[in-house]
Order: C-alpha cells, then sequence, then structure tokens
C-alpha cells in the first residue's frame, strides 16, 4: 500500500532550528513535496526534491534520500509566523501526490 | 495571476439540499484537482482532471458526488443530497503538465461547507 508517515505534532522555540521528518512508501517515485498550511488557509509549495540531497531556501531546507524513503523539512531561525501544519506528499509512479496528515507545529515565544 | 479561485468561500445549507462548489484555474494549467479536507482524514484527493478529462475519480465518496470541467477555466463540484458527514473544506487545485517530475500543485482558498 502507499503510506507517507510524519509525526502529528511539534513544539519548538521562537529562534531556534526544528526538523520535521517524513517516511514515504509509494508505488514509484517521482518526487517529494513539502507543503505549508496556515490555520484556516489552503496549503502552499514550499520546496520539491526528486535528487538525494539537501536543498536550501532561505530558512527552509528539505533533505531527500530516496534509498531510505525519507525526507526532512528544516527550518532555522524560528518565527511566530511558521507557526502551521506542513505537510509532506510522495508524487508516485502515475505522478499523483500522496498526502502524508501533516505535522502541526508549535512555535513558542 | 489571480491563482486558484473557489466560490462560495463558506457554504450553509441543510441535509438533502444540493450544494455546488465552483474553481477557477490558473490559466494554462492543464491538471484541475478537487480535494476534501477534515480534522479526521486530512487531506484526501477525490478526482482529478486533465485538460479538462476527469482522469481518476476513485476518491470520489459515492454517487451523490459529481464533478464536471466543461471548459478549462472552469470546473464544479456537487454533492446531491447533502450529508452532515460531508462538512469539510473542499480545495481546489491546479497544475501545469510538461515539466514531468514536478507537478507543483497551487491551491485555491477552499470552500468551507457545513451541512446541519
Amino acid at each position: 500500500g502507499q503510506n507517507i508517515d510524519q509525526p502529528t505534532e511539534m513544539t519548538a522555540t521562537e529562534g531556534a532550528i526544528v526538523q520535521i521528518n517524513c517516511t514515504y512508501q509509494t508505488s514509484g517515485f517521482n518526487g517529494l513535496f513539502w507543503y505549508q498550511q496556515h490555520a484556516a488557509e489552503a496549503p502552499t509549495f514550499l520546496s520539491y526534491n526528486v535528487l538525494d540531497g539537501l536543498e536550501e531556501k532561505g530558512r527552509f531546507s528539505s533533505f531527500l534520500s530516496r534509498s531510505k524513503g525519507y525526507s526532512y523539512l528544516l527550518l532555522k531561525e524560528l518565527q511566530m509566523k511558521d507557526s502551521a501544519s506542513y505537510l509532506c506528499a510522495s508524487l508516485d509512479s502515475n505522478y499523483q501526490l500522496i498526502w502524508g496528515a501533516g505535522t502541526k507545529l508549535i512555535i513558542k515565544p | 495571476d489571480a491563482g486558484v479561485i473557489q466560490s462560495p468561500r463558506h457554504e450553509v445549507t441543510e441535509m438533502g439540499q444540493e450544494v455546488t462548489l465552483r474553481c477557477k484555474p490558473i490559466s494554462g494549467h492543464d491538471y484541475l484537482f478537487w480535494y476534501r479536507q477534515t480534522m479526521m482524514r486530512g487531506l484526501e484527493l477525490l478526482i482529478y482532471f486533465n485538460n479538462n478529462v476527469p482522469i481518476d475519480d476513485s476518491g470520489m465518496p459515492e454517487d451523490r458526488f459529481s464533478a464536471k470541467m466543461p471548459n478549462a477555466s472552469f470546473s464544479t463540484l456537487k454533492i446531491q443530497p447533502s450529508e452532515p458527514r460531508d462538512s469539510a473544506v473542499y480545495f481546489c487545485a491546479s497544475s501545469l503538465a510538461g515539466v514531468r517530475g514536478e507537478e507543483t500543485q497551487y491551491f485555491g482558498p477552499g470552500t468551507r461547507l457545513l451541512v446541519l
């Protein structure tokens, strides 16, 4: 079956660093997406990885290991506005996105 | 670009009534997706279209749900008759084809549906 696992909730402190992990098992693989979703808003695209390694975009970085079926999203210099849910999604062999349930990130001052 | 446009933004209706949700994708996008999101089940893909043709509707819960895309700039999701368990946020998203392996989906603001 197809499965995406990520923690339900995480808490971190403003100014700190947090890593949100995601493991995936999908029929085929054509890339891994991370989306951010603030409460009562739509998901917005953060990153896409298809090759192994780290992709950095400002305060946000995303890592992929295809052999391990593993990705993480790294958020640095946390700000209160980073409080949101972070959704991991894998693009399968049919180019369909398989979504995780999301990780709710709570930032404390 | 205005992004993906959905209407209405909020809908409150009574059980048994027909509900129609509307979506205008980003101009030039070939794919259109309808999702449903609830606390219990997260984000679920209901159906998606490629060049106005339904490709996969396996996520549509049952015959009460139907979706159409009469042209490249408009799609509807209809629920008839509606039930309280249909209460959720319904998102429409669109993406470009052609750049295989990087089908970033852009989401509309969603329609918050409450069926009483």
